[in-house]
This record gives C-alpha cells, sequence and structure tokens, in this order.
C-alpha cells in the first residue's frame, strides 16, 4: 500500500509565475490537508479538503487555492508567486473527515528566485 | 488561538543516554495531540498518537505523555541512538465543531543529535 505521495520533488519559479503541486493520499483517505513549512519552522496549515469541498482554512491569502477530485486526490496552486512562498510544502490524509491520525507526503521543495 | 511550544529546540546527547523532549500548548480543548519525526529537508513520520482521553501511549522505546489540564506532553525516548538524530515535532488537534477535524497546531520543533 503506497502512502501518501506527492508531485514534484522539487520546482523552482520565478516571481510572478504560478505554480501547482499535486498529492495523492493514502488508500481508505477521504480528508487531504496542505501545509506551508519554511525552514527552521513548524508546518503552517493552509487548508483541508473533503468532499471536494475547501472544509477549513489557515492564514494564507487567496493566492493559495485548491482542488479535491473525486478520487480524493488534491491539488495546491500558488498565483502569483513570492520570494516568501519558498518553503517545504506537505501534503497529509486521513480517513473519516480527518477525525484520526494524519499521514504525510514527503513534500515539495518550491524555491521562488 | 492554540499555539503550541516546545523545550529545548536544540539538544546534542552522546549515545546511551534516556530523553526528554518537552512540549506545551495553551488551549487544553484539543482532541488529540500526536509527535512527529522528521529528517533534514524530507517529510514527517507519525510516531505516537495520543486521544485526549488517553494518558500515554509507548511505542518501542518511545512513550509519551499526555496531561491536558495543564497543557503539556513529553515524549521520553530511552537507550538514545545515533539514528534517532532528527527534528521532532508536536502537534495538537483542537475540538473544533467544524465539519472536518484535522487541523494540526504544530511548535517549531526539538531538533536532536545523538552522537557515538
Amino acid at each position: 500500500d503506497a502512502g501518501v505521495t506527492q508531485s514534484p520533488t522539487h520546482l523552482i519559479k520565478t516571481r510572478g509565475q504560478q505554480v501547482t503541486l499535486r498529492c495523492s493520499p493514502k488508500s481508505g483517505h477521504d480528508t487531504v490537508s496542505w501545509y506551508q513549512q519554511a525552514l527552521g519552522q513548524g508546518p503552517q496549515f493552509i487548508f483541508q479538503y473533503y468532499e471536494e469541498e475547501e472544509r477549513q482554512r489557515g492564514n494564507f491569502p487567496d493566492r493559495f487555492s485548491g482542488h479535491q477530485f473525486p478520487n480524493y486526490s488534491s491539488e495546491l496552486n500558488v498565483n502569483a508567486l513570492l520570494l516568501g512562498d519558498s518553503a517545504l510544502y506537505l501534503c497529509a490524509s486521513s480517513p473519516d473527515r480527518g477525525r484520526y491520525e494524519q499521514y504525510f507526503g514527503p513534500g515539495t521543495r518550491l524555491t521562488v528566485t | 488561538k492554540q499555539e503550541v511550544t516546545q523545550i529545548p529546540a536544540a539538544l546534542s546527547v552522546p549515545e546511551g543516554e534516556n530523553l526528554v523532549l518537552n512540549c506545551s500548548f495553551t488551549d487544553s480543548a484539543i482532541y488529540n495531540l500526536q509527535w512527529f519525526r522528521q529528517d533534514p529537508g524530507k517529510g514527517l513520520t507519525s510516531l505516537l498518537l495520543i486521544q485526549s482521553s488517553q494518558r500515554e501511549q509507548t511505542s518501542g522505546r518511545l512513550n509519551a505523555s499526555l496531561d491536558k489540564s495543564s497543557g503539556r506532553s513529553t515524549l521520553y525516548i530511552a537507550a538514545s541512538q545515533p539514528g534517532d538524530s532528527a527534528t521532532y515535532l508536536c502537534a495538537v488537534r483542537r475540538a473544533d465543531r467544524g465539519s472536518t477535524l484535522g487541523r494540526l497546531y504544530f511548535g517549531r520543533g526539538t531538533q536532536l543529535t545523538v552522537w557515538p
């Protein structure tokens, strides 16, 4: 059973560009959350998807948007990239509306130049 | 707003020592607490999950305790090994009343180095 997978592994973008990150949850999991982790910091919650709808959102601007597909996979989109968006982006999945243990993917390292 | 603090920020010990990592949180209305391990540049590996009704959980050389009323959790690592070197993160899930649970509030972590 594959765990949580994310793509791509690394990404380099220029300020002002747009980026899409992808996540496939662990088999049997219906809830996907996205986190941003800056260097030396703990992960910060971006948003959570369940039943293809955004259910919770952290303190992130509207430049950050997402989507969940019928197969529970998810995308994170960031528009108008800023240097400060450089971070490790982590996807986490869990079953039953996020009630139980969360499993994290390996992350996507985004560098904005 | 839930705030999570981890002490110490960094710890360097010789192999074989027993360790205690501390985590505190400001809002005691939590659903559960999870300890993670993170290797440099990698994702998070879940170590232990403690439900709010539990006092402790054990897995191998790891033992985590939870005192919800005082807003504290402790991760105890017995007989530390160089392979334990990593950053250890504590995260709490609040007892939200929304349609989904799962938002985690993280501390900054404790960076552990175990030398031979």
